[in-house]
């Protein structure tokens, strides 16, 4: 089946420590998102890559990085300088920009 | 600023219809999502309007008004599985996603 998978579903981690969340799609898309949604809130883009090796920030940038070495994986590194990193990650894919959007099943991250 | 504004709840029937509004300010205009979100998971697609009128899929319909920034979500014969999050979405003149914080709307039996 088509899809993209996120792993792990749920995360601890403690204070101060770095943390990789994984993002991998069989889409075959060329496009890669991730966001953050906080309870009762919208989803905020942190970042997103139209493209293999390239990659730009959404509105939360700061305190996480990615990388883009294959078109199948992105993944989100939630660093010591994200302030509030206790969220629910959601990566998504897409063929363009106006095309909708798939969403992978999320990582809850809690930060201790 | 580009904002869009969705009511933040909404309470109603088993079989009954409801209407979910969405009203947007953007810079331009590329298209309008609607998506649905179950607690806890994943957002799903449910429509994409670009052009104005309705857009009907099953029980679901999607109407859109550019010059008034306005979409409708009409959810016909509630069921209880009805029951999640209703996210709007605009896509502005840079192919931005915008998104609205969501409607959570409550089925009672």
């Amino acid at each position: 089946d088509g899809g993209i998978t996120q792993s792990p579903k749920y995360l601890f981690r403690k204070e101060g420590q770095n943390v990789t969340l994984s993002c991998e799609q069989n889409l075959n898309h060329d496009a890669m998102y991730w966001y953050r949604q906080d309870p009762g809130q919208g989803l905020r883009l942190i970042y997103y890559s139209q493209i293999v090796n390239d990659f730009q920030k959404g509105d939360i940038a700061e305190g996480y990085s990615v990388s883009r070495e294959k078109k199948e994986s992105f993944p989100l590194t939630v660093t010591s300088a994200q302030k509030n990193p206790t969220a629910f990650y959601l990566c998504a894919a897409s063929a363009g920009e106006v095309w909708e959007q798939f969403f992978g099943p999320g990582t809850r991250l809690t930060v201790l | 600023g580009q904002n869009i504004d969705q009511p933040t709840e909404m309470t109603a029937t088993e079989g009954a219809i409801v209407q979910i509004n969405c009203t947007y300010q953007t810079s331009g205009f590329n298209g309008l999502f609607w998506y649905q979100q179950h607690a806890g998971e994943a957002p799903t697609f449910l429509s994409y309007n670009v052009l104005d009128g309705l857009e009907e899929k099953g029980r679901f319909s999607s109407f859109l008004s550019r010059s008034k920034g306005y979409s409708y979500l009409l959810l016909k014969e509630l069921q209880m599985k009805d029951s999640a999050s209703y996210l709007c979405a605009v896509i502005d003149s840079n192919y931005q996603l915008i998104w609205g914080a969501g409607t959570k709307l409550i089925i009672k039996p």
